[in-house]
């Protein structure tokens, strides 16, 4: 079964610094996508980026970008210039491609706080 | 564009009660996800219907059933109420890939229920 590890339960960033958020995967399927989620204490879960697991270039969206490593599993999210509205719990997620399910695999989450 | 909605914003149930949780996913999306977060934890799936049909469904117990409507609008059902139950129930909206199995990906979520059961 697949199942998604993030290591760090939380993590602190200084405002305008940068910070990297870890999560490793394990999967046998060839092709899958991957997420990054944010959740604030709103509640609401936003997309952030993802990953299609076929191609080599690392997606970025504005201030996030990914580092993904498809042979070590590793996915992990790189915030730069960190803001204030960016704490919040993020979650690594996992979805097999075409699998009959559908469903994402969820992390356990990180906790963000940004320090003004 | 509205996004995804979900009714009601809380819920106060008692142990052995049912509940009932609703889900309107954004035009278009025809494939409705729900997912139950315990506090502390990610998201666990729980069901996925598509075209009105299960597509999927998670390690939860029968006490759990939904449905799809022809409006691709969704219902939760939780039947025979436990403390454990109490946690976020997020609703998720596709566009089904096209693909093998007919699943989706970018899921897209509403603000979530959260059901409390005393």
């Amino acid at each position: 079964a697949q199942t998604v590890t993030q290591s760090q339960p939380e993590m602190s960033v200084q405002e305008a610094e940068t910070v990297t958020l870890s999560c490793t995967y394990d999967t046998s399927e060839s092709d899958y996508y991957l997420f990054w989620y944010k959740q604030p204490p709103s509640r609401q879960m936003i997309l952030v980026i993802r990953q299609e697991a076929y191609k080599q270039q690392n997606a970025t969206e504005n201030r996030f970008s990914v580092n993904f490593q498809k042979a070590a599993k590793s996915f992990s999210l790189k915030i730069s210039d960190s803001q204030l509205g960016d704490a919040a719990m993020y979650f690594c997620a996992y979805i097999e491609y075409g699998g009959s399910q559908g469903n994402l695999i969820f992390g356990k989450g990180t906790k963000l706080s940004v320090k003004p | 564009d509205a996004g995804v909605t979900q009714s009601p914003t809380h819920l106060i149930k008692t142990r052995g009660q049912q509940v009932t949780l609703r889900c309107s996913p954004i035009s278009g999306h025809k494939s409705v996800s729900w997912y139950q977060q315990v506090l502390g934890q990610g998201p666990q799936f729980i069901f996925q219907y598509y075209e009105k049909e299960e597509r999927g469904r998670g390690n939860f117990p029968d006490r759990f059933s939904a449905r799809q409507f022809p409006n691709y609008s969704s219902e939760l059902n939780v039947n025979a109420l436990l403390l454990g139950d109490s946690a976020l129930y997020l609703c998720a909206s596709s566009l089904p890939h096209l693909g093998a199995g007919g699943s989706s990906y970018e899921q897209y979520f509403g603000p979530g229920t959260r059901l409390t059961v005393t």
